[in-house]
């Protein structure tokens, strides 16, 4: 199976301040019609995930544009232009490419 | 608008079958390139990929619980389900089943089920 490895595993941020956390896959996410199912999800406390980010950089339904993706083959990454308080939560990157992983997990705190 | 709701039994004990039903509106599991999906979540753990199943009735198992995987639908009832047999404590956890249509862009609230003796 495709592991994704991210890193770092906790990222402490203060409000305002951007961050960038990695996504690396085992494997070429990139399949042979050219497409790159690379996707990035928030999941809140006591919540479900939400998607941020699929196609490595196209911007999910509602999601504000402080969030961005970028990457291609097996590394990927998710900045955050300026956290705020509701960003605060795990990030999963996930790849669809092949049978679907997820990342374990990047949490973000508040310093 | 997009809703999932899952549900299931709450407890059950090891080696018994779990099932669980996805119950949708605000799409059609008959259009075309959209799927439904299961995602568990132990506690305090991360997410796993459980199976998929496609508007076409293309099935997608996780290869290291296909054996024990079951994926259904009920396209009238807008409707699916998933069984898990022969389950124990490493069962227990969170399953959310989520809308697919290029990623899994609309999610349940989820379900915890518990396995326990």
């Amino acid at each position: 199976d495709v592991v994704l490895t991210q890193t770092p595993p906790t990222s402490s941020a203060t409000i305002g301040q951007s961050v960038s956390i990695s996504c690396r896959s085992s494997q070429s996410l990139l399949d042979s019609a050219g497409n790159t199912y690379l996707y990035w999800y928030l999941q809140r406390p006591s919540q479900s995930p939400q998607l941020l980010i699929y196609l490595v950089s196209k911007l999910g339904s509602g999601v504000p544009n402080r969030f961005s993706g970028s990457g291609s083959g097996t590394d990927f990454t998710l900045k955050i232009s300026g956290v705020e308080a509701e960003d605060l939560g795990v990030y999963y990157c996930v790849q669809g490419t092949h049978d679907p992983t997820f990342g374990a997990g990047t949490k973000l705190e508040l310093k | 608008q997009v809703t999932l709701k899952e549900s299931g039994p709450g407890i059950l004990q090891p080696s018994q079958t779990l099932s669980l039903t996805c119950s949708f509106s605000g799409f059609l599991l008959s259009a075309s390139s959209v799927g439904v999906g299961w995602i568990r979540q132990p506690s305090g753990k991360g997410l796993e990929w459980l199976a998929t199943i496609e508007w076409g009735d293309v099935k997608h198992y996780n290869p290291f619980l296909k054996s024990r995987l079951t994926i259904s639908k009920d396209t009238s009832n807008n409707q699916v389900f998933l069984k898990i047999t022969n389950v124990d404590t490493a069962d227990t956890g969170i399953y959310y089943c989520a809308h697919n249509y290029g990623g899994f862009d609309y999610w349940g609230q989820g379900v915890m089920v518990t396995v326990s003796s």
